[in-house]
C-alpha cells in the first residue's frame, strides 16, 4: 500500500558501473520527481516529469537519464558512476505543490 | 536561484520542552511547506500555509506564514521522543510552480 515506492533501498557498485533506481506511485499524481540528498541532507531537484514528459532538469550530467514509460513510474538510470554520485536519491510525486516522497535510495560508489 | 535558509542548524532539547525554528527567503514565497525525515526515510509534510499572516496546527505543531511573505516558523510544544529527525521548510521555487526549493534542515534531538 506504499504511495511512493523505490527500490533499491541500498546500492553498493564499483566507479564506472551503470546502475538503475525505479520508482512507482499510486496516488494518482500526474508530476514525479527525482531530488538528491547529500552527505549534508541538502535536499536538490533533479528531474521532474509531468504525465511522462520531462519539465525540469537541473542542469545534471548527461550520465544521469531519468525514463517514464507512464505517468505512475520514473526510474533512474545512472551510467559511468563517480565517488561524488555518493547520496540519497529520493523519488517523489505530487499535486498542488504538496510532495510524496519515496523511502529513499542510497548509493554507494566504492 | 532561491535559498531558503533555516536555524538552528541543529537543537538539542529534553523531552517535554518546547521548539521552535524558523526559515528564512532571499525572495518572496505564496506557499510554504513543513517537513520531517525520521532516519532512513523520506521527507514527510506535516503542515501547508497559503496566506501571508496564516496560522496552523497539526496537533502539537504549529507553524506561521511569516507577514513579509520571506519567512515561516515552526513550533512544536511538549515534545516527545518521536519528535526527533530532521525539519525541513520548502517553498515553490516560483509562482505557480510546482518545483519545491527546500530548506537546510533543523536536526531536533532529544537528550534522555
Amino acid at each position: 500500500d506504499t504511495a511512493v515506492s523505490q527500490t533499491p533501498k541500498y546500492l553498493v557498485t564499483q566507479m564506472g558501473n551503470d546502475k538503475s533506481i525505479k520508482c512507482e506511485q499510486n496516488l494518482g499524481h500526474d508530476t514525479m520527481y527525482w531530488y538528491k540528498q547529500d552527505s549534508k541532507k541538502f535536499l536538490k531537484i533533479m528531474f521532474s516529469y509531468n504525465n511522462k514528459e520531462l519539465i525540469i532538469n537541473e542542469t545534471v550530467p548527461n550520465r544521469f537519464s531519468p525514463k517514464s514509460p507512464d505517468k505512475a513510474h520514473l526510474n533512474l538510470h545512472i551510467n559511468s558512476l563517480e565517488l561524488g554520485d555518493s547520496a540519497v536519491y529520493f523519488c517523489a510525486s505530487s499535486r498542488s505543490n504538496k510532495l510524496f516522497f519515496g523511502s529513499g535510495t542510497q548509493l554507494s560508489v566504492l | 536561484g532561491q535559498q531558503l535558509n533555516q536555524s538552528p542548524q541543529s537543537m538539542f532539547i529534553q523531552e517535554g520542552e518546547d521548539v521552535s525554528m524558523n526559515c528564512t527567503s532571499s525572495s518572496i514565497f505564496n506557499t510554504w511547506l513543513w517537513y520531517k525525515q525520521d532516519p532512513g526515510e523520506g521527507p514527510v509534510l506535516l503542515i501547508a500555509l497559503y496566506k501571508a499572516g496564516e496560522l496552523t496546527s497539526n496537533g502539537r505543531l504549529t507553524a506561521q506564514f511569516g507577514i513579509t511573505r520571506k519567512d515561516s516558523f515552526l513550533n512544536i510544544s511538549a515534545s516527545i521522543p518521536s519528535d526527533v529527525g530532521i525539519y525541513f521548510c520548502a517553498g515553490p521555487a516560483n509562482f505557480g510552480n510546482e518545483k519545491l526549493t527546500f530548506g537546510t534542515g533543523t536536526r531536533l534531538t532529544i537528550i534522555p
